[in-house]
């Protein structure tokens, strides 16, 4: 069974730092894209960031150029998204997405971790 | 950046054809792919490049694009499809996209 656990979620005051994981596993990690996406609270997906299967290509939405950072480890199936100067409106449920296609952002999704940023 | 556009809601009656768009002007050169999302839970994937329906996914989900328009298309709509839809495209200079969701009511 395919499973992407995501974790790292928590509060954070403004202008603060977090890393998010993503750990997968039911399925070889290492020839699957790997997505980020988040969803504000009541709101609809926001597409964040990807990352090709061997690190070599990755895209971030304007709303992640410059703040946010994208990795994978495929010795460990795991995926990183290293978030840095988190504003208010970064809070959100931050899910991971894989697929074997990098035009389809998720085939399996996890269940999402969240990320609050209040002071 | 690029845009694609729901209906914010679409209502049908159980055991009726739910149709739901998704328009943007480069859509006749992209994929389309369509999630499905309840409340509480994650997205799921029920509409790939198109037309795809993945194996888990019921037959009366169904996917077609037409220029600049794709529609998702639910027949014999049951009240379990109750949910929010969101379209999602890869555009070459945004990355992906996603439209900003149709709530179906079935009622």
């Amino acid at each position: 069974e395919v499973q992407l656990v995501e974790s790292g979620g928590d509060l954070v005051q403004p202008g603060g730092s977090l890393r998010l994981t993503c750990a997968g596993s039911g399925f070889s990690f290492r020839d699957y894209e790997m997505q980020w996406v988040r969803q504000a609270p009541g709101k609809g997906l926001e597409w964040l960031s990807h990352i090709d299967a061997h690190s070599s290509d990755v895209h971030y939405a304007d709303s992640a150029k410059g703040r946010f950072t994208i990795s994978r480890d495929n010795a460990k199936n795991s995926l990183f998204l290293q978030m840095n100067s988190l504003r208010v409106d970064d809070t959100a449920v931050y899910y991971c997405a894989s697929s074997r296609n990098m035009l389809v952002v998720g085939d399996y999704w996890g269940r999402g971790t969240l990320v609050t940023v209040s002071s | 950046s690029y845009e694609v556009t729901q209906p914010p809601s679409v209502s049908v009656s159980p055991g009726q054809t739910a149709s739901i768009t998704c328009s943007g002007d480069k859509l006749g050169g992209q994929f389309v792919c369509w999630y499905q999302q309840k409340p509480g839970q994650s997205p799921l994937l029920v509409i790939s490049q198109d037309n795809k329906r993945p194996s888990d996914i019921p037959e009366r989900f169904s996917g077609s694009k037409s220029g600049s328009t794709a529609t998702l298309t639910i027949s014999g709509t049951q009240a379990m499809d109750e949910a929010d839809y969101y379209c999602q495209v890869w555009d070459l200079t945004t990355g992906a996209v996603f439209g900003g969701g149709t709530k179906l009511t079935v009622l």
